[in-house]
């Protein structure tokens, strides 16, 4: 019983253009969103949060999108570079369930 | 002046022994985790302590064991290891009420 799915194990872009990670959720509970990025053989790195009371949250290249009544959030990356090819896990938390992960989704940037 | 660190980095062992890994944070947080990352790839949690009591136990084997002798350490000791058991195991930690958890590099866990 995935609570939080991503349902493309991997994506290919650009160096330069725009690469859109999706995320659904399932527990109408959840009111917290993060985005860790993974680089082989380290463990996961926080990159991006949001609280469901917000729509959008923007950190520099990296901006999460949450869409609550779809149960559905995105990550974009704007310009993708390089350096940005890695596992990207969505993650989610609320009410009494700890954070649950999704299973990831590998980003490739290709230059 | 790492903020997570775990020991050690891979364990290979044969079915049956007991195995410790041990987790440090130096970030002053109060709560720590373990997750598994299975075969599938999914990160689970397993335990949660916050000042060195359990609050979050995810129905794991009795075979594990965790041990937080302080709030900067959360030690995970396994007995009687299995085949199943193989996978990479992540230590985190947060303040506590804060979701932002930061995790350690993994200990890869190999059992003949």
């Amino acid at each position: 019983d995935q609570q939080v799915k991503q349902n493309s194990p991997s994506l290919s872009v650009q160096e330069g253009r725009i690469s859109i990670l999706n995320c659904d959720y399932t527990n109408s509970m959840f009111d917290y969103f993060l985005w860790y990025k993974k680089y082989p053989a380290e463990g996961p790195t926080f990159l991006i949060s949001i609280s469901s009371i917000k729509d959008k949250n923007e950190d520099g290249r990296f901006t999460v999108f949450l869409n609550k009544s779809a149960k559905h959030l995105s990550l974009h990356i704007v310009p993708s570079q390089p350096g940005d090819s890695a596992v990207y896990f969505c993650a989610a938390s609320g009410g009494n369930t700890p954070l649950v992960f999704g299973k990831g989704t590998r980003l490739s940037v290709i230059a | 002046d790492t903020a997570v660190s775990q020991t050690p980095k891979y364990l290979v062992t044969q079915m049956g022994n007991d195995k410790s890994i041990k987790c440090e944070q130096n970030l002053g947080h109060d709560t720590m985790y373990w997750y598994k990352q299975d075969s599938k790839k999914f990160l689970k949690i397993m335990f949660s302590y916050n000042n060195k009591e359990l609050i979050i136990n995810e129905t794991v084997p009795n075979r594990f064991s965790p041990k937080s002798p302080d709030k900067a350490h959360l030690n995970l000791h396994i007995n009687s290891l299995e085949l199943g058991d193989s996978a990479v195991y992540f230590c985190a930690s947060s303040q506590f009420g804060r979701e932002t958890q930061y995790f350690g590099p993994g200990t890869r866990l190999l059992v003949l």
